[in-house]
């Protein structure tokens, strides 16, 4: 049963565009992730939320931004995507250090 | 900062037949172990966690953690084609806020 969601499955965009994802989890957790997962797979964490707290990933370019308007919601913003973020995002929560439950992921492809 | 590898790449196994998946990691201080497994196209389905040395069964699954030798494995007992997905080792340091580590996957195929 999917409990963090994520909008939307795909998206395809040209260069230089602004991108938004969302998602949200019903689970009641106090921490949100986003995870990159590139061409060959590999999962990155990219940022973590939990009570106002925002923990980056220092190779994280700074056009990334995420956004969360409560503890259920975490978006992630791209301002001016490039040709390497073309990759699936995958959101996920857990309650503190608990088990980490995932979306079904936002599939990027940048023109 | 944490390295995970996992081995092998690939590997095919007939219905029925254990599946044996090996994970290593570079820091042994880390506070927990997960086992994942990802479909192609979906997200990431949790298999079992260890924190402990020795073992933790769920089901079909049972994961061996021995923090000094740095590793850990995954047997998926008496396999289905269903079970063919990618297997995620995935470390997490004792801040959860860092997030997990994840290694590149073993591909996993099971033939009837």
């Amino acid at each position: 049963e999917t409990a963090v969601f994520q909008t939307p499955n795909y998206h395809v965009t040209q260069v230089g565009n602004e991108v938004s994802f969302n998602c949200k989890q019903t689970l009641g957790h106090d921490t949100m992730y986003w995870y990159k997962q590139d061409s060959k797979k590999l999962l990155k964490i990219m940022f973590s939320y939990n009570n106002k707290q925002l923990i980056v990933n220092e190779t994280v370019p700074r056009r990334f931004s995420p956004q969360s308007s409560d503890k259920a919601h975490l978006n992630l913003r791209i301002k001016s995507v490039e040709p390497e973020d073309s990759a699936v995002y995958l959101c996920a929560s857990s309650h503190r250090g608990y088990e980490q439950y995932f979306g079904p992921g936002t599939r990027l492809t940048v023109l | 900062q944490q390295k995970v590898q996992q081995s092998p790449e690939s590997l095919t196994v007939s219905e029925g037949a254990m599946a044996s998946l090996n994970c290593t990691f570079s820091d042994g201080t880390s506070d927990n172990f997960r086992w994942y497994r990802q479909h192609s196209g979906k997200g990431l389905e949790m298999l079992v966690s260890i924190f402990s040395d020795g073992e933790k069964e769920e089901g079909r699954f049972t994961a061996h953690l021995n923090r000094a030798s740095l590793h850990v494995s995954l047997h998926i007992r008496e396999p289905q084609p269903s079970d063919s997905a990618v297997y995620l080792c995935a470390v997490s340091m004792n801040n959860y806020a860092q997030g997990l580590t994840f290694g590149l996957g073993t591909r996993v195929s099971v033939f009837p």
